[in-house]
C-alpha cells in the first residue's frame, strides 16, 4: 500500500514565525511531490511542486525534499492568520502515475 | 474564468437514487482526475483519464461508480443506486505535463448528501 503519512495537527504557530509542516511517502519510487492548502469547504490549492532533492522556494514558501530519507517538508516564513488551513502533502507514485494525498495537517496561525 | 468547473455544486438526494456531476477541465488540459473527499481526510483518487482514456480505476470505487469523457473535454460521474456511505466531496482536477510533472489544478468540488 503507497502511502503519505502526515500529522494531522493541529499544529499552532505564532502570527509572524515560520510554520514548518512535514510530509514522509512510502514509495522510494515517487518523483514528485506536491503542497496543497485547503481552507474549511473548499477545494485543494495548489501551492508548491518539487521533484529535485533540496529545497525550492516561492515567496514566503519553501518547500524540502530528501529522496534518500523520503520526507518533504514545507516552511511558511512570517506566518499570517490567512496561512490558517490544512495543507495536504501529495506524490506522484511513478512517473505520468495518479498522484496520493496525505490526510493533510491543520495549520492555526495564532494572532 | 478558465479554472476547472464542476456542477452541481451541491446535491441532496435520497438513498437508492442515481445523480451525476459533471466536470469541465481547464481547456488545454489533457489530464482529468476524479477524487472523493470526506471530512479529515485527504483527497480519495477515484479514477482519471487521459484524453477520453480511462487509465486507472480504483479498487475502492464499486461498480456502482461510472465515469466517462466522451470526448476528451468534460467528464461525468455517476453513482447508481445512492448509499448513505456516498455523501462526499467530489473533486475533479485536470492537469497537462509542463516541463517534468502534471500539476494538478481543482475544481470547487460537489457536495453528496444522501439523506
Amino acid at each position: 500500500q503507497k502511502e503519505v503519512e502526515q500529522n494531522s495537527g493541529p499544529l499552532s504557530v505564532p502570527e509572524g514565525a515560520i510554520a514548518s509542516l512535514n510530509c514522509t511517502y512510502s514509495d522510494r519510487g515517487s518523483q514528485s511531490f506536491f503542497w496543497y492548502r485547503q481552507y474549511s469547504g473548499k477545494s485543494p490549492e495548489l501551492i508548491m511542486f518539487i521533484y529535485s532533492n533540496g529545497d525550492k522556494e516561492d515567496g514566503r514558501f519553501t518547500a524540502q525534499l530528501n529522496k534518500a530519507s523520503q520526507y518533504v517538508s514545507l516552511l511558511i516564513r512570517d506566518s499570517q492568520p490567512s496561512d490558517s488551513a490544512t495543507y495536504l502533502c501529495a506524490a506522484e507514485m511513478n512517473r505520468d502515475d495518479k498522484i496520493i494525498f496525505g490526510k493533510g495537517t491543520r495549520l492555526h496561525i495564532l494572532p | 474564468d478558465t479554472g476547472v468547473s464542476q456542477d452541481p455544486r451541491h446535491k441532496i438526494t435520497k438513498r437508492g437514487q442515481n445523480v451525476t456531476f459533471r466536470c469541465d477541465p481547464i481547456s488545454e488540459h489533457n489530464r482529468l482526475y476524479w477524487y472523493r473527499q470526506t471530512l479529515g481526510q485527504g483527497p480519495e483518487f477515484l479514477t482519471y483519464f487521459q484524453n477520453e482514456a480511462q487509465l486507472e480505476k480504483s479498487r475502492l470505487l464499486s461498480d456502482r461508480f461510472s465515469a466517462e469523457r466522451p470526448k476528451g473535454s468534460f467528464s461525468t460521474l455517476e453513482i447508481q443506486r445512492t448509499e448513505q456511505g456516498d455523501s462526499a466531496m467530489y473533486l475533479c482536477a485536470s492537469s497537462s505535463r509542463d516541463r517534468e510533472i502534471y500539476e494538478q489544478y481543482f475544481g470547487p468540488g460537489t457536495r453528496l448528501t444522501v439523506t
